[in-house]
């Protein structure tokens, strides 16, 4: 079965400290995706990215980067510089790639909270 | 290019009544996903229509059910209103060709006294 754990609940930090939200998957597909979604008190959910389990390197957005590790089955997310309008739920979520659907599924989601 | 839309924003009914739920899906994108978020079970899939078909359903009652139109609006409707069924039902929509990013709508929040 898949799943995703979020083991953070909530992270507090203080503005321009790094944070990383770790995120750890499981399936027994060999060919997946695995996403990062933002959700801000509006409660809109906000797409940042993804990536194919074929595609193990980095990447980095600014002040976004990720990590993906699949000896680990690890897709984690750090922000480097937080700032206050980081503060938001982080969701990391898994999808199958041969499958006929789009469906996510999402862990359990990081309360981010940046301190000014 | 316009996003995701749904409506209404927010609603309150009573227990054992129904209501429905619209999404209008961003132009172009085929799949429309449906999606629960409570405080307790946090984000589950209800289902996901592909041009007119329901092509997955994720577990839940009958009482929720959903069906997708020719220009891709979908809209849910739950039947039969539990006080659990209190929630921010979040629509999303993508090209529907497997594993594609999908994206949300600002839900719409269900409260049932």
């Amino acid at each position: 079965a898949q799943k995703v754990t979020q083991a953070q609940t909530e992270i507090s930090v203080v503005e321009k400290e790094d944070v990383t939200l770790d995120c750890v998957y499981e399936t027994r597909d060999t060919t997946y995706y695995l996403f990062w979604y933002k959700q801000p008190p509006s409660g809109e959910l906000v797409f940042l990215i993804r990536r194919n389990s074929f595609d193990e390197q980095n990447e980095i957005s600014g002040r976004y980067s990720w990590n993906f590790q699949k000896s680990t089955s690890s897709f984690n997310f750090t922000i480097t510089a937080s700032q206050v309008v980081d503060s938001a739920v982080y969701f990391c979520a898994l999808s199958e790639a041969f499958s006929n659907t789009d469906k996510l599924i999402f862990g359990t989601g990081t309360r981010l909270q940046v301190f000014p | 290019k316009a996003g995701v839309t749904q409506t209404p924003r927010y609603l309150i009914k009573t227990r054992g009544q129904q209501v429905t739920l619209s999404c209008s899906p961003i132009s172009g994108h085929r799949s429309v996903s449906w999606y629960q978020q409570t405080p307790g079970q946090g984000l589950q899939f209800l289902f996901e229509y592909f041009s007119e078909t329901q092509r997955n359903k994720g577990n839940f009652p009958g009482r929720f059910s959903g069906r997708q139109f020719s220009n891709s609006r979908s809209e849910m409707n739950v039947s039969t209103l539990e006080l659990g069924d209190s929630a921010l039902y979040l629509c999303a929509s993508s090209s529907g060709q497997g594993g594609q990013p999908q994206h949300f709508g600002d839900g719409t929040r269900l409260s049932i006294l």
